[in-house]
């Protein structure tokens, strides 16, 4: 069946990387994205990768997809107190409306 | 920066109960969606909105769940007969037209509902 994991948290210190991982499920063309979510606010998209690609980098953002291994991950470099947030990966299944989305890995940095 | 709204950010009621979740999506955005959080699990797709009707639904959306777009600026969903386990985190969320390649959802901050 259609279904995203994650591991539930991750502690890093600040100035380090940060990497949070994903495994999904379908194997059909599709979009993967990382939301974050802070503290009574709602989910931000932060980035998004199509199936077709293998990285994708956005400033601080690395986005790693292995398809064979259906494992996405989402690396932070330089990570800072702002970035403490619980962190969501997320599938669109192709040709539908629907989005599958993971528990979310809360992500905590020490000063 | 346009942003979607949610109201009331916690809504308590009891068992049995009809609640209504109001939404206001970004206003020139097409698709809707609701979405719900049981603390400490998943993120669940409830029911997507297209053109004024459903255009997919999850097996949690029974039929004790209905959305409505009544005025063209709010999005509804409505819970007609409150259980407990439906005490969760209702997210909205609001999508461009077909020609925003990224289908990017915009995400309310959630309501809050507790079924006593």
């Amino acid at each position: 069946g259609e279904d995203v994991e994650q591991s539930l948290f991750l502690s890093v210190r600040e100035g380090d990387s940060s990497v949070i991982n994903c495994t999904y499920t379908d194997s059909s063309s599709t979009y993967l994205y990382w939301y974050k979510q802070e503290p009574g606010a709602g989910l931000q998209l932060l980035t998004y990768i199509f199936s077709n690609m293998d990285m994708k980098q956005d400033q601080r953002l690395t986005v790693l997809l292995n398809k064979k291994d259906k494992h996405l991950s989402l690396r932070i470099a330089d990570t800072q107190t702002g970035d403490s947030a619980i962190y969501f990966c997320a599938e669109n299944i192709p040709g539908t409306y629907k989005y599958i989305f993971g528990t979310g890995t809360r992500l905590k940095v020490l000063a | 920066e346009p942003e979607v709204t949610q109201t009331p950010s916690h809504q308590v009621t009891q068992m049995g109960q009809e609640v209504i979740l109001r939404c206001v999506p970004i206003s020139n955005h097409l698709y809707f969606y609701w979405y719900r959080q049981i603390l400490g699990q998943k993120v669940e797709f409830l029911v997507s909105f297209y053109n004024n009707e459903i255009s997919e639904k999850s097996e949690i959306f029974d039929d004790q769940f209905s959305v409505e777009r009544p005025d063209g600026s709010n999005f509804t969903l409505k819970i007609r007969s409150t259980k407990l386990e439906d005490s969760a985190m209702y997210f909205c969320a609001s999508r461009g037209g077909v020609a925003e390649l990224r289908y990017e959802q915009y995400f309310g901050p959630g309501t809050r509902l507790t079924v006593t």
